[in-house]
């Protein structure tokens, strides 16, 4: 599975729009791109996913440029729950059933009020 | 739809000692999967289960070992318990076919070794 590069940690203020970029140069042409939000002592809750342009959800966007060698989380106006630890994962579908996930350390996001 | 459950929520065990850790899958999901946790890390694959046999499995020692039932429960099994296994276990399940990436956590075992 290809490996991404995160920001350790990233600070914003509520109501503003945060952008945590994930660069994954080896990925491969089947891979998909998705993003985890991990709170304390909580498992890992998938945010989104995508291939490639732009996919949105109620909760966030992925914008992906047409290489797909980085990817961006958008999260829009956050406020302080959004505090948490977000995860860039890619890989590709998985076949008979091995799908593992490979974490990195991801972005640890602080939202002050 | 019931989510992903895991029991218990903490446990205190003694080095050299074993532990057992349970997890239940969410409805419909016949794919479990188990990671250990280490404190400011990210979740690290342990090993899959599917169809009742493990799929797939990271770089931990055989001591780690873990079961799948009819019903797609699963345990996760740690012998000869040492310090570094202190951390957070969390079970994920899916639905084989799927989304390569569509796995729903459960809240985690938080397992201290003293």
């Amino acid at each position: 599975l290809a490996k991404t590069t995160q920001p350790i940690s990233m600070d914003s203020y509520e109501g503003q729009e945060v952008n945590i970029t994930c660069s994954h140069n080896n990925i491969a042409t089947n891979d998909y791109i998705t993003w985890y939000q991990q709170f304390p002592s909580q498992g890992p809750r998938f945010i989104i996913q995508g291939y490639k342009t732009k996919v949105t959800n109620e909760v966030a966007s992925l914008f992906i440029p047409a290489d797909r060698k980085s990817s961006t989380l958008s999260l829009p106006r956050v406020s302080l729950s959004d505090t948490a630890v977000y995860y860039c994962l890619v890989g590709g579908m998985g076949t008979g059933g091995y799908n593992k996930l490979i974490f990195g350390a991801g972005t640890r996001l602080a939202v002050h009020p | 739809e019931t989510g992903v459950t895991q029991s218990p929520t903490h446990l205190i065990k003694t080095r050299g000692q074993q532990v057992t850790l349970r997890c239940s899958s969410q409805s419909g999901h016949n794919t479990v999967s188990w990671y250990q946790q280490a404190l400011g890390q990210g979740p690290q694959f342990i090993f899959q289960y599917y169809r009742e046999e493990e799929n797939g499995r990271g770089n931990f020692p055989p001591r780690f070992s873990g079961l799948q039932f009819p019903n797609y429960s699963s345990e996760l099994n740690v012998n000869a318990l040492e310090l570094d296994d202190s951390a957070l276990y969390l079970c994920a399940s899916s639905l084989a076919g799927q989304s390569h990436h569509e796995q729903y956590f459960g809240p985690g075992t938080r397992l201290t070794v003293t």
